[in-house]
Formats: structure tokens, C-alpha cells, sequence
């Protein structure tokens, strides 16, 4: 089957410690994001991929990073100078930089200890 | 930049009934207007779209409207069933060359079915 993975499902962070949330795709899209989702907000944008080797900063990017070394990978880490990590992290991915349509993996919730 | 504004974040309604939920966008240049249905403990689903140019789409019991003039647009669930029960996004998307990343997002409408 095609989709989007997103590992692990459940993720815990202790105070000052950077953390990885993995997100692979067999669709062979272009581009991948990655969204922030906290309860009862909207989706918000922290970086996306439109090619490999090259990302943008998204509205909320401060105290993350990403990669973008392979079309099928966009690992994201959440460092010790985000605050307040605890959310519900989506990667998602588009079939090429100038196509709207999005497919979303299943969610990593991240919480702090 | 655009804000999109989603009205109720709850909605229940009987089983067999419709449902309706609005979203409102603030820039007249938006001209890509998704939804997408969220099931507990997964990942939003793209469910129906509409670009600027056209005002109504169906896709079975669901349809969206889109009224350019008064920049709102609006999600219509006929006969629904249990398995409609999710929280549903709109969107609106204003960049001119297209792309997932002009998309911003409403807060999302709780839809809850009642058997």
C-alpha cells in the first residue's frame, strides 16, 4: 500500500533533550510538510520540502529542524529551545510543489515528562 | 496574510439528517478551497475541493458551495451516517503559483452523528 508513515505514535520529551519524529512516503511526491496541530486550532505549518536537499521555513519553525536528504524521507526534530512541544505532529506530502492536495500521515502526539 | 474563520467547532445532528458547516476567508485572492475530514487518532483525509471559478461541487452526499462575493464557502453532508462523525477542516490557499504551503487552515468543526 502507498501512504505516508509516521513514527512513533506516542513520544515523550524530557526538559532539554531534542527529540526526532520520523516521517517516510512511498507516494514518490515531491514535496512534504509538516504540520503542527494542538486541540481545538487549526493545522499550522512548521517546514515544508519542495525538492530534496532544499526546505523552507514555515509560520511556526522557530525551535525545529528538518532534513530533506531523500525524495522519500522529511525527519523532523523538535529541539530544547521549543517551549511547548506538546502536540500533535502531522507529515504530509503533495504529489509536486505546485499541487495543493495534501496526504497525511497518521500523527505522532508528542508530550513532555 | 489570510485568516479563515470555521463555524461551529461543535455540530451534532441526528443520523438521516443534513449537516452544514461555514467557513469564512478574509483575502479575495484565495482561489483553492479544500476540506478535509479528520477521524479520531488518524490523519486529515482530503474529502472534496473547489476552485474559484466554479460555485457548487458534489461528490455523492457531500457538496461544497462557494460564494466569491461575500468570501464564504461552506461544506453540505446529506443523509449522514455514523461513520461522518469526525472533525472536518477547511482551508484557503493564496498562493499564486499553487502549492500545499498557501494553505491555511480553519479550526476545525467537530461533527458528531446522534443514532
Amino acid at each position: 500500500d502507498g501512504g505516508i508513515t509516521q513514527s512513533p505514535k506516542y513520544l515523550f520529551r524530557k526538559e532539554g533533550q531534542n527529540v526526532t519524529l520520523s516521517c517516510e512516503q512511498n507516494l514518490n511526491h515531491d514535496a512534504m510538510y509538516w504540520y503542527r496541530q494542538d486541540p481545538g486550532q487549526g493545522l499550522r505549518l512548521i517546514y515544508y520540502s519542495q525538492i530534496v536537499n532544499d526546505f523552507q521555513k514555515g509560520d511556526i519553525a522557530e525551535g525545529y529542524s528538518v532534513s530533506r536528504e531523500k525524495k522519500e524521507s522529511f525527519p523532523l526534530t523538535v529541539t530544547s529551545a521549543q517551549k511547548n512541544p506538546t502536540a500533535f505532529y502531522l507529515c504530509a506530502s503533495s504529489i509536486w510543489q505546485h499541487n495543493e492536495k495534501l496526504f497525511f500521515g497518521s500523527g505522532t502526539q508528542l508530550s513532555v515528562l | 496574510g489570510e485568516n479563515v474563520e470555521q463555524h461551529p467547532s461543535t455540530l451534532s445532528v441526528q443520523e438521516g439528517d443534513s449537516a452544514v458547516i461555514k467557513c469564512t476567508y478574509s483575502d479575495s485572492a484565495s482561489n483553492y478551497f479544500p476540506w478535509y475530514k479528520q477521524e479520531l487518532g488518524k490523519g486529515p483525509q482530503l474529502i472534496i475541493d473547489i476552485r474559484s471559478n466554479v460555485g457548487e461541487k458534489k461528490d455523492q452526499r457531500i457538496a461544497v458551495t462557494l460564494n466569491k462575493t461575500a468570501k464564504h464557502f461552506s461544506l453540505h453532508i446529506t443523509e449522514t451516517q455514523p461513520e461522518d462523525s469526525a472533525v472536518y477542516f477547511c482551508a484557503a490557499s493564496m498562493t499564486s503559483g499553487g502549492g500545499a504551503d498557501g494553505l491555511t487552515f480553519g479550526k476545525g468543526t467537530h461533527l458528531i452523528i446522534q443514532p
